[in-house]
């Protein structure tokens, strides 16, 4: 079952920053929390992960609060081409734990 | 880099035929490679684990006669489904990790939308 808490959808304007919610209470302190997205027809792509620090690369940034429990990925200029489902994934550290169970996503609909 | 290759990427078949869908990492060995599907409007469901070299992990409701895995080499892991039925219409996409364990991503393949008539 997936562990992740995510709203069933989302709209953001072009250009402005997409801010998407997960909600993770009960990870575990050695769990990772991932980021997919699917654009339409197409296999998940990766964004970010990470374990208890902030992260950033050239696609996102992801804020994980102190206690875990919360997190935020941040596009910081959303784009058209960034319409998709976004997962947010809690994922095991080891190798027998490490299967990615996908919830449902938040729909993000970037808009011009 | 990371790239997973699937193939093909749409295939139409009879009922009761089979049909494989191939699985390569292009520019890394993968140990371990996963199998999922995708009804229409639904999230991804993972059906099995494979592994190089022993026997897939299937999960649970998942038939494993029907759905043959075969994980022979370190870069190719392929899927039969085997005796296909209009209902096994689906997207089948297949991933891999680049290392072990949960700190290393899985990258996805581009699927394969299989229709059975």
């Amino acid at each position: 079952d997936a562990k992740t808490t995510q709203p069933p959808s989302m709209d953001c304007a072009e250009g402005r920053a997409a801010n998407l919610p997960c909600n993770h209470s009960t990870i575990s302190g050695n769990e990772y929390v991932y980021w997919y997205r699917q654009i339409h027809s197409q296999g998940p792509q990766y964004i970010i992960h990470g374990l208890k620090n902030n992260e950033t690369n050239e696609m996102a940034s992801l804020i994980i609060t102190e206690d875990r429990k919360s997190s935020t990925l941040i596009l910081p200029h959303a784009t058209l081409r960034d319409t998709a489902v976004y997962y947010c994934i809690v994922r095991g550290a080891s190798r027998n734990t490490d299967k990615l169970i996908f919830g449902t996503g938040t729909r993000l609909q970037v808009f011009p | 880099g990371a790239v997973v290759s699937q193939h093909p990427s749409r295939v139409i078949c009879k009922s009761g035929t089979s049909v494989k869908i191939e699985c390569r990492s292009l520019d890394f060995q993968a140990t371990t490679m996963f199998w999922y599907r995708q009804f229409p409007k639904q999230s991804l469901m993972l059906m099995a684990t494979s592994n190089e070299g022993s026997k897939a992990t299937y999960e649970q409701g998942v038939e494993k006669d029907k759905f043959l895995i075969n994980h022979a080499s370190l870069t190719l892991s392929t899927l039969t489904v085997t005796s296909a039925h209009p209902e096994d219409s689906s997207f089948y996409i297949c991933s891999a990790r680049t290392g072990t364990g949960g700190g290393s991503p899985l990258h996805f393949g581009n699927g394969t939308r299989l229709t059975v008539t």
